[in-house]
């Protein structure tokens, strides 16, 4: 089965400093991920995806995040953090494509944004 | 911007008591699906829906559980009769396409406090 491991519950910045949220994938097959974000009170929404394309993923908001399978890790990063990032950001693994979209959630990063 | 929406954003009922989370998927979405968040873990995988009827399941999904697509616009998750550890936030999500994508768009969750 595939499976994700965040690396780190919780990661505090300082508003202008870039962000790194680790992430690393155990998968069988040639894997799908994602990073999706929660804001407080809000949904799960996509942030980036990589499928077998390009391994260096641009998302929303300046996020970008680089599949690198000699490591198996696809860690989140952003140069610049800003006070509107704070939230919780999940990495994310497809099971194999064999039927519908399974995601498999890792655990977690809250990010912590001071000013 | 399309969303999916649910109802209730709070519900709070007695151990053994029926339960029914309601959904709006994005109406041009075909695929539907229901995860769940309990308190402090992952976000897990329920089940799938395509065309009326369950396309896949988790171990989670047991006969307490059911879905239903009632009308042309709504998408429910029923829980016959709660337990404890039901207790959790449910999120609907829904997507246009079973390719392995992972857009999922997801709704901003129903929280289940069972007492």
């Amino acid at each position: 089965a595939q499976s994700v491991t965040q690396l780190d519950s919780h990661v505090s910045v300082s508003e202008g400093t870039p962000v790194l949220l680790r992430c690393n994938y155990s998968s069988s097959y040639s894997p799908s991920l994602f990073w999706y974000v929660q804001h407080p009170n809000k949904g799960l929404q996509l942030l980036l995806k990589y499928t077998s394309a390009a391994t260096l993923v641009k998302g929303i908001n300046g996020f970008e995040a680089e599949f690198k399978k000699s490591e198996t890790s696809f860690h989140l990063t952003k140069p610049s953090a800003h006070m509107s990032d704070a939230a919780e950001y999940f990495c994310v693994v497809s099971e194999e494509n064999t039927g519908f979209q399974k995601l498999v959630f890792g655990t977690g990063t809250r990010l912590l944004v001071s000013p | 911007e399309p969303e999916v929406t649910q109802t209730p954003s709070h519900q709070v009922t007695q151990m053994g008591q029926e339960v029914i989370l309601r959904c709006v998927p994005i109406s041009n979405h075909l695929y539907f699906y229901w995860y769940r968040q309990i308190l402090g873990q992952k976000v897990e995988f329920l089940v799938s829906f395509y065309n009326n009827e369950i396309s896949e399941k988790s171990e989670i999904f047991d006969d307490q559980f059911s879905v239903e697509r009632p009308d042309g616009s709504n998408f429910t998750l029923k829980i016959r009769s709660t337990k404890l550890e039901d207790s959790a936030m449910y999120f609907c999500a829904s997507s246009e396409s079973r390719q392995n994508t992972g857009e999922l768009f997801f709704g901003e969750g129903s929280r289940l406090t069972v007492l």
